[in-house]
């Protein structure tokens, strides 16, 4: 089965640049997909095929894809950034979507 | 706006079964592939199904294939999972979302998702 891999947390100053990466085999051929999730709260889709942001995204999400990882760049970060990021592939192998595991990013 | 209201959640035992159900509204139902996607208590998303946007095509989780059945009625603007031999492992908030755009395949990715509704399988 396809896996996807991030890092457990990921911590950033406000007004820094945080990157958010999910790495997998060969993922720069898949179109890679990212939500936003705060606590208790429904995800919200921010990114979508590497690099498109959905209707009222702010331009300070932006996503990358090649090679063997995919990356969600967070610029100017806010306090309300602070949330839990999932990034996720559709696995046309198996017919199957995969979720990472998540990332939980912290505005210091 | 878009709107997608999961109901049906509640506490199961092991074995039994549960049907979930998503209104949805403020958009053209019928045009959209649905999913469910669950979240166990503290853990990371899983996506459990998927159906077209005319219900001919279905997709499974493994670990859902053979229990669970995703199905529609466009007429009524409904969503549904069927869950059977439920088990503690299926114990998570299910959510249900829409694709991000009307008409496409199996590859395009929940755009809007609804609040949840929280199962709990438990003896």
């Amino acid at each position: 089965s396809y896996v996807l891999t991030q890092p457990p947390s990921v911590s950033v100053a406000p007004g820094q640049t945080a990157r958010i990466t999910c790495g997998g085999n060969n993922i720069g051929s898949k179109n890679l997909h990212w939500y936003q999730q705060k606590p208790g709260q429904a995800p919200v889709l921010v990114v979508y095929d590497n690099s498109v942001r959905p209707s009222g995204i702010p331009e300070r999400f932006s996503g990358s894809n090649s090679g063997n990882t995919a990356t969600l760049t967070i610029s100017r970060v806010e306090a309300g950034d602070e949330a839990d990021y999932f990034c996720q592939v559709w696995n046309g192998n198996t017919d199957l979507w995969v979720f990472g595991g998540g990332t939980k990013l912290t505005v210091l | 706006q878009v709107q997608l209201v999961e109901s049906g959640g509640g506490v199961v035992q092991p074995g039994r079964s549960l049907r979930l159900s998503c209104a949805a509204s403020g958009f053209t139902f019928s045009s959209y592939g649905m999913h469910w996607v669950r979240q166990a208590p503290g853990k990371g998303l899983e996506w459990v199904a998927l159906i077209s946007y005319r219900g001919s095509n279905k997709y499974y989780a493994d670990s859902v294939k053979g229990r669970f059945t995703i199905s529609r009625d466009n007429s009524k603007n409904t969503l549904y999972l069927q869950m059977n031999s439920l088990r503690a492992e299926d114990t998570a908030v299910y959510y249900c979302a829409k694709d991000v755009s009307s008409g496409c395949g199996a590859d395009c990715p929940p755009g809007y998702w609804g609040q949840g509704t929280l199962v709990t399988v438990s003896s």
